[in-house]
């Protein structure tokens, strides 16, 4: 069974880093490309960035370009999700997604979401 | 840049009823490269259709897919009370390499 595990929710202030993290499993980790969404409060979703976790190919979303960092450690089968100054506009869930099938960007199979709060 | 803008907002309809939701591109997108999510209250989005017609697995054939071009189309048969949800249309493939729609919401 292919399962996209995320990291816990997250409560930091305004100007500290944090990286989150998803874990895959079931499948050939390097095999399948994974994205990042956001979801602000009531929002609609937004893509971020996608890595391919073989070679660390990552694209971004000119939107996301310099405010996130995102990689990929194929000997753990996990992706990363990391700012190094967060602001109280990072506030959101942030989900990671796996492409459906070899080299499809469709994001098939997504994490449960990984709740990011940043207040003073 | 390519946007994709979803109508309509909302949508009030009853169980039983058919459900028509639009996704209309800015530019052309392949067939290959459109795809619609349902996203329910406190859940992750699940992919329903990819490749504008195919259903993902699993996915009831109450939902179907078409369109192409710019223009493309969700459609509910006959609604069942777990299809109340959001509804985002996703392209790939055009700058930004991915694109979310602002989402539809089917309501009761």
């Amino acid at each position: 069974e292919v399962q996209l595990v995320q990291s816990g929710a997250e409560l930091k202030k305004p100007g500290e880093s944090l990286r989150i993290s998803c874990k895959g499993s079931g499948y050939s980790f390097t095999s399948y490309w994974i994205a990042w969404v956001r979801q602000m409060p009531g929002k609609g979703l937004e893509w971020m960035g996608i890595i391919y976790p073989s070679d660390s190919d990552t694209r971004y979303s000119p939107s996301f370009q310099g405010q996130v960092t995102i990689s990929a450690d194929k000997s753990v089968g996990t992706a990363y999700l990391q700012w190094s100054s967060l602001r109280a506009s990072d506030t959101a869930m942030y989900y990671c997604a796996r492409g459906y099938d070899y080299g499809d960007f469709h994001l098939g199979y997504w994490g449960q979401g990984t709740q990011v709060t940043v207040s003073s | 840049e390519i946007v994709l803008t979803q109508s309509p907002a909302t949508l009030s309809l009853s169980p039983g009823e058919r459900a028509t939701l639009s996704c209309r591109a800015s530019q052309s997108v392949s067939r290959s490269y459109l795809a619609w999510y349902q996203q329910k209250p406190g859940q992750a989005p699940r992919l329903l259709i990819y490749g504008a017609s195919s259903r993902a697995t699993g996915i009831p054939d109450r939902f179907s897919g078409s369109g192409s071009g710019t223009d493309f189309t969700l459609t509910i048969s006959r609604l069942e009370p777990e299809d109340f949800a959001v509804y985002y249309c996703q392209q790939y493939g055009s700058s930004p390499l991915l694109t979310f729609g602002g989402g539809t919401k089917v309501e009761i």
